[in-house]
This record gives structure tokens, C-alpha cells and sequence, in this order.
């Protein structure tokens, strides 16, 4: 199994550019989840999908969209990039009974808008 | 909402030695989890420890021990016998208990270990 992947892992935009951060799990997890990391600020939720077909905004939303393409699939996108997007960005999932509650993670976008 | 606060941004240990890292988090539910992760310079979350709200008994994971005070909502990481690989952003979070509700991180610690 290759648990959680992410693509790309790095990235360099301009300001104003589009991209799309793409996420994918063999886990067969129900929810997905994305955060960014910015220095000093922990881990922070942009949005997260708790089932094929549902979304729903986080604590930093703003300038992103989701969509959760089938049940594998949770991708990130951003329309008109700006430097305060410069961030890590993880993708998260977690399973359904008792593995709902432990996430799994990742290896990370690093992405740098200038 | 919920808070968790790591007040320590970094630490320091000897190798061999005993450190512990503090967490403390803020909620008015009973029932919820909280977590330590780990993230090397890879970048990469390693799950280190769990911790059920409604068990009293602290959890333990090899080297890794947890003090949780539920009462005083604080939830330290204990990390004995230290290891250079132990060298890490380390991460306090929690978690309502309640479906698929999102991890609530902390800011994280820093831990150097100086050989």
C-alpha cells in the first residue's frame, strides 16, 4: 500500500498562476483532509471531506476549492495564486469506526508563490 | 472552539537523557482524543502516541510516554532514553470525538538532541 500520496512536491508559482494539488489514498478511507503548514503556526485545516460528494471549509478557506473526485481523490486547487499561499500543504485521511479517528498523512507539497 | 497550546517552541535534551514536552488544550466536550506527532526534516507526520479522553490510564509507546491530566487538560510527551533520530518538529493535537471532525493542531516544538 502506498498509504497517502501527493503530487507535486514542490512547486513554484507566480503570482496570479492556477494549480492544482492533487491527493490520493489506497486505504479505502471515507474522509480526506487538507491543512497547510506555515512556520511558527502548526498545522492549520483548509478544507476536508468527510465522504465521496461532501465538502466542507475549514479555518483558512479562503482562496482555494476543493473536489473530492471519487472516493480516492481529494484535490486542492488554486485559482489566482498570491504569496500568502507560500506554504507546505498535507493531505490527511482517516478511516471509518474506530480508525476515524486517527489520520493519516502525507508526504507534503511545498509550494512557493512569488 | 478548541485550543491547543505548546508553549515550549524548542527543547533540548542530551542523548540518553529524559525530556519532556508540554501541551495544553482548551474544550468543553468529554469525550475526544489527542495525539502527538512526530515530523522529521523529511517533512513527514509519524503518528507517536494516542490518547483516549476516557481512559485514565496513560498511554505508552516504547520510549514514548504520555502524562494526560484531564482535569488540568494538559497532555505532556515523555520521551525516554533519547536518540538522535528522536530530533524532530514534534506536534500536540486533538480531536473531538465525533465523526469526521478535523484534527485541532498546536504549534509545535522543536526538540534538538545534542550527542
Amino acid at each position: 500500500n502506498a498509504g497517502v500520496t501527493q503530487t507535486p512536491k514542490f512547486q513554484v508559482l507566480k503570482t496570479g498562476q492556477s494549480m492544482t494539488l492533487q491527493c490520493a489514498q489506497d486505504m479505502n478511507h471515507n474522509s480526506m483532509y487538507w491543512y497547510r503548514q506555515d512556520p511558527g503556526m502548526g498545522l492549520r485545516l483548509i478544507y476536508y471531506s468527510a465522504s465521496e460528494g461532501t465538502t466542507d471549509k475549514g479555518e483558512v478557506p479562503n482562496g482555494y476549492n476543493v473536489s473530492r473526485l471519487n472516493k480516492r481523490e481529494f484535490s486542492l486547487r488554486l485559482e489566482s495564486a498570491a504569496p500568502s499561499q507560500t506554504s507546505v500543504y498535507f493531505c490527511a485521511s482517516s478511516g471509518l469506526g474506530l480508525a476515524i479517528n486517527e489520520q493519516f498523512f502525507g508526504p507534503g507539497t511545498r509550494l512557493t508563490v512569488l | 472552539a478548541q485550543t491547543v497550546t505548546q508553549s515550549q517552541p524548542e527543547m533540548s535534551v542530551q542523548e540518553a537523557e529524559t525530556v519532556t514536552l508540554s501541551c495544553t488544550y482548551d474544550t468543553s466536550e468529554s469525550d475526544y482524543y489527542l495525539f502527538w506527532y512526530k515530523q522529521p526534516p523529511s517533512r513527514q507526520m509519524i503518528l507517536v502516541i494516542r490518547q483516549e479522553a476516557y481512559k485514565q490510564q496513560n498511554a505508552t509507546e516504547n520510549r514514548f510516554s504520555v502524562n494526560f491530566q484531564k482535569a488540568a487538560k494538559s497532555f505532556s510527551l515523555k520521551i525516554s532514553d533519547s536518540q538522535l533520530g528522536d530530533a524532530a518538529m514534534y506536534f500536540c493535537a486533538y480531536k473531538y470525538n465525533s465523526g469526521n471532525t478535523p484534527l485541532v493542531f498546536g504549534k509545535g516544538t522543536r526538540l534538538s538532541v545534542i550527542a
